[in-house]
């Protein structure tokens, strides 16, 4: 079973464009972690944001994340056509051995 | 550094033969990840090692699936008799840390495995 789930599923922009992403889960965690994969390719780590944590920022990346809600999100500003890929959030649920666990992602097209 | 590295990246193989996929981690990095992902999914976890034991099996791990990290450092993951639905990209991802803590992970590349 799935921990976390994005939404959208799909997302097509223009470049320049900010793209927000968001991801809930169902039970507590310690870490949630941020992928980008292109198609065909391996997953490229974004960003980790721990339970204790509210924000980050990395570049054109700002994460957020809400416990009492259970939900994350991950905002890309002024997009590139670059920027088209998969976007994965991956939970760690705390208590246990902090295995990852994925949703099924956002896939993110930024038109030219 | 130079990052997980997976080999052979693309396998086509007969159904019934069987496969070994091959994982090196990011040196000393002590814990290794199996996942495997079909076409518009994401990542489902397969198996975990810490050092050389293997901590964690999915129950996606059939008695056909084997996973061994002998020396604590490079992994196999070996399918045996092989079925169509095994046709996936099978991904290997590394991280350091103790066993009650939880770090950024890092991708290899991936195998894609097409079973015909």
């Amino acid at each position: 079973s799935q921990q976390g789930e994005e939404d959208p599923q799909a997302l097509s922009i223009q470049e320049g464009e900010n793209a927000t992403m968001n991801c809930s889960y169902k039970t507590s965690i310690n870490n949630l972690q941020w992928y980008r994969q292109n198609s065909g390719r391996g997953l490229v780590h974004l960003i980790l944001i721990r339970s204790n944590e509210r924000e980050k920022h990395s570049g054109r990346l700002r994460v957020t994340l809400d416990t009492s809600k259970k939900s994350s999100s991950l905002l890309i500003t002024a997009s590139r056509a670059a920027d088209t890929a998969s976007y994965f959030c991956a939970t760690a649920s705390s208590g246990g051995s902090y295995i990852p666990t994925f949703g099924r992602g956002t896939s993110l097209i930024v038109h030219p | 550094d130079t990052g997980v590295s997976q080999n052979p990246r693309h396998k086509i193989t007969k159904r019934g033969q069987n496969v070994t996929f091959r994982c090196d981690p990011i040196s000393e990095h002590n814990r290794l990840y199996w996942y495997r992902q079909t076409l518009g999914q994401g990542p489902e976890f397969l198996t975990y090692f810490q050092n050389e034991a293997q901590l964690e099996k999915s129950r996606l791990l059939s008695d056909r699936f084997s996973a061994e990290r002998p020396k604590g450092s490079f992994s196999t993951l070996e399918i045996q008799r092989t079925e169509q639905g095994d046709s996936a990209m099978y991904l290997c991802a590394s991280s350091f840390g103790d066993r009650g803590s939880g770090n950024t992970i890092y991708f290899g590349e991936g195998s894609w495995l097409t079973v015909v």
